[in-house]
């Protein structure tokens, strides 16, 4: 049992670059999300999914687009990298709401640097 | 919006101590709480999730607690281990949505051998 796969785990773009971060999990869980992490900032949600075809925006959605094409599946692309986007990227997964006492479980992250 | 604080943000403890991580935040109306683990190099791992109806939530030798009316949670770590090393954060849903999390930035615990 995999849980949260994420591809690739390390990158280097040029300013500029675009590219796609995938996330699968087999867990058949609803809800995905992708958050970045910096240092001394915390993990900040980037973008979320309710369910397959769905997306919605999060705290810090700019320079960012998702899509959930099948339920196991969230994509996040970079259409245009900056140096501000240098950072950890992880997917994450849950069965439901985090209100009703849902457990995440995460990926094991990608290390973005953009030049 | 809620925020959530974490102090201290390293601790280094000798092996076997018993050892305590603070939580706090700023809108109490909070569904649940969650502490996290992270490794190196690794994601994170879900430790304990306390419901709002709970005061405390066991696993092991971790014992994480919660006072809702303060606004604070404490994770317990009894007789620390050197494979206890790791970054430990916590987080709650964020104020008015059922859907994101609010992180901690982490406490870096250290247990020397």
């Amino acid at each position: 049992n995999a849980g949260v796969t994420q591809t690739p785990k390390f990158r280097v773009l040029k300013t500029g670059q675009s590219m796609t971060l995938l996330c699968a999990q087999d867990m058949n869980h609803e809800y995905m999300y992708w958050y970045r992490q910096d240092p001394g900032m915390g993990l900040r949600l980037i973008h979320y999914s309710v369910g397959e075809g769905t997306t919605a925006k999060g705290e810090v959605p700019d320079g960012y687009n998702v899509s959930r094409l099948k339920k196991q599946n969230f994509l996040l692309g970079l259409e245009s990298a900056a140096p501000s986007q240098t950072s950890v990227y992880f997917c994450a997964s849950s069965t439901g709401q985090l209100s009703t006492n849902e457990k995440l479980f995460f990926g094991s992250g990608t290390q973005l640097s953009v030049l | 919006k809620q925020e959530v604080t974490q102090i201290p943000a390293a601790l280094s403890v000798p092996e076997g101590e018993n050892l305590v991580l603070n939580c706090s935040f700023t809108d109490s109306a909070i569904y649940n709480l969650q502490w996290f683990r992270q490794d190196p190099g690794k994601g994170l791992t879900s430790l304990l999730l306390i419901q709002s109806s709970q005061r405390e939530q066991t696993s092991g030798r971790l014992n994480a607690s919660l006072d809702k009316s303060s606004g604070r949670s404490t994770l317990y770590i009894a007789a620390s281990q050197p494979g206890d090393s790791a970054t430990y954060l916590c987080a709650v849903p964020q104020t008015g949505s059922a859907r994101q999390l609010t992180f901690g930035s982490g406490t870096q615990l250290t247990v020397l051998p």
